[in-house]
Formats: structure tokens, sequence, C-alpha cells
């Protein structure tokens, strides 16, 4: 599976967008782009997934580059709940069995 | 309306006992998975069942048993606990041939070993 890159941390202010950078520049054809957040003490909550195109649900955007090296998680309004570890997972698209979570982007909503 | 439970939350034994955490999932996925979350808080993945049948074993000890009575169960068996088996331990389940289905996660199990 696919490597990926992602900052130690970042930090958002309250009611703003959070947008959250992975590269995975080895990424192949048929691997997957997951989006999972581990708030403290919980365990991993999936977020979000796509292959080629753009994707968006009630929780966020994922934004993947045309040439797939790269993606973004987007929250649109981050609040203090949205505080957490956030993990980008490239995995086969048909069998998103082994998760290998790296160390993540802790994300710390500032009031 | 838990998705995935496991019992107990926490779990405070001595060393050399043998323990058992148990897992259900009511989302009617056909794979299950153990993962251990260490202290510097790097998650892998241990087993996966699918169908209870087993598809994944990582490098594990031997002293760790998983045991798959039925596809809404993966139970864990640890025999002669360790110093270094204290852990948060986290059940997931899934659809594993459908395409792209995400892992859904329980909220772990905190194992202290004394």
């Amino acid at each position: 599976d696919a490597k990926t890159t992602q900052p130690t941390s970042m930090d958002c202010a309250e009611g703003r967008a959070a947008n959250l950078p992975c590269n995975h520049s080895t990424i192949s054809g048929n691997e997957y782009v997951y989006w999972y957040r581990q708030i403290h003490s919980q365990g991993p909550q999936y977020i979000i997934h796509g292959l080629k195109n753009n994707e968006t649900n009630e929780m966020a955007s994922l934004i993947i580059t045309e040439d797939r090296k790269s993606s973004t998680l987007i929250l649109p309004h981050a609040t203090l709940r949205d505080t957490a570890v956030y993990y980008c997972i490239v995995i086969v698209r048909w069998a998103a069995n082994n998760l290998f979570f790296g160390t993540g982007t802790r994300l710390t909503v500032i009031p | 309306d838990t998705a995935v439970s496991q019992t107990p939350k926490y779990l405070v034994t001595q060393m050399g006992n043998d323990k058992s955490i148990k897992c259900e999932q009511n989302l009617g996925h056909d794979t299950m998975y153990w993962y251990k979350q260490d202290s510097k808080k790097f998650l892998k993945i241990m087993f996966s069942y699918n169908n209870k049948e087993l598809i994944i074993n990582e490098t594990v000890p031997n002293r760790f048993s998983p045991k798959s009575p039925d596809k809404a169960h993966l139970n864990l068996h640890i025999n002669s606990l360790e110093l270094g088996d204290s852990a948060v331990y986290f059940c997931a389940s899934s659809h594993r041939d459908r395409d792209g289905q995400p892992q859904h996660f329980g909220d772990g199990t905190r194992l202290s070993i004394l």
C-alpha cells in the first residue's frame, strides 16, 4: 500500500475551514484514499474516502489532485469537537482490510 | 444501537494471568478485526476474520488467540499476560467484498498489566 505523509500538527480557529493535506505520491490506480479520525479516548471514526473524484458528505469534503498524488480533507466549519488526530490512509480498493494508521495530523480547533 | 461494542472497557490484571476481550457488531458485516494501539499511539492491525475464517494474522505472539463463534462476534483471548501487552485494543468490522467499504471501530478496551 502507498505510503502517506501528513503534517504532524495543525491549528484551526473555531468556525473556520480546516484544510488537512496528505501526500501519497506513490499511489497506484487501484488504491483509494481514506480519511479517519481519532478523538481522544475513542475508536477511529471513518470520515470519507475517494478514488479519483472529489467527494463530499455530511462530515467533510475530500479533494484529490488530478494526478492523485495528494489530497486535502476539508472540514468546512470546524468546531471544538473536531479536535482529533486525522489519518490519511491509502489502500487497495477491493480489500480494505489491512488499514495502516501512520502518525496522522493532530488538529486542534481553537476557540 | 451501538454498532461495534467491546467489553470490558477497562481491564486491569496481573502479569501471567489469562484474559479475554469480547467484541460484537450489529452491522451485518462479514469481516471483523482486532487492532492494538500502544503507548506511543501507533495503531496496528493484529487479526482479521472473514466469515469466521482467519484472513490476516500479523506478527503477534501466539499467546493471542482470536475466536470467532459467528460473523457478529470476534473475541480476543490472551494467555500469560506480559507488561508489554498493556495497550488499548480496538475491534472493528466491515464488509470485505464491497468495494471501498470503511471499517467501523469500537471504543476500545484499555488493558493495564500490573
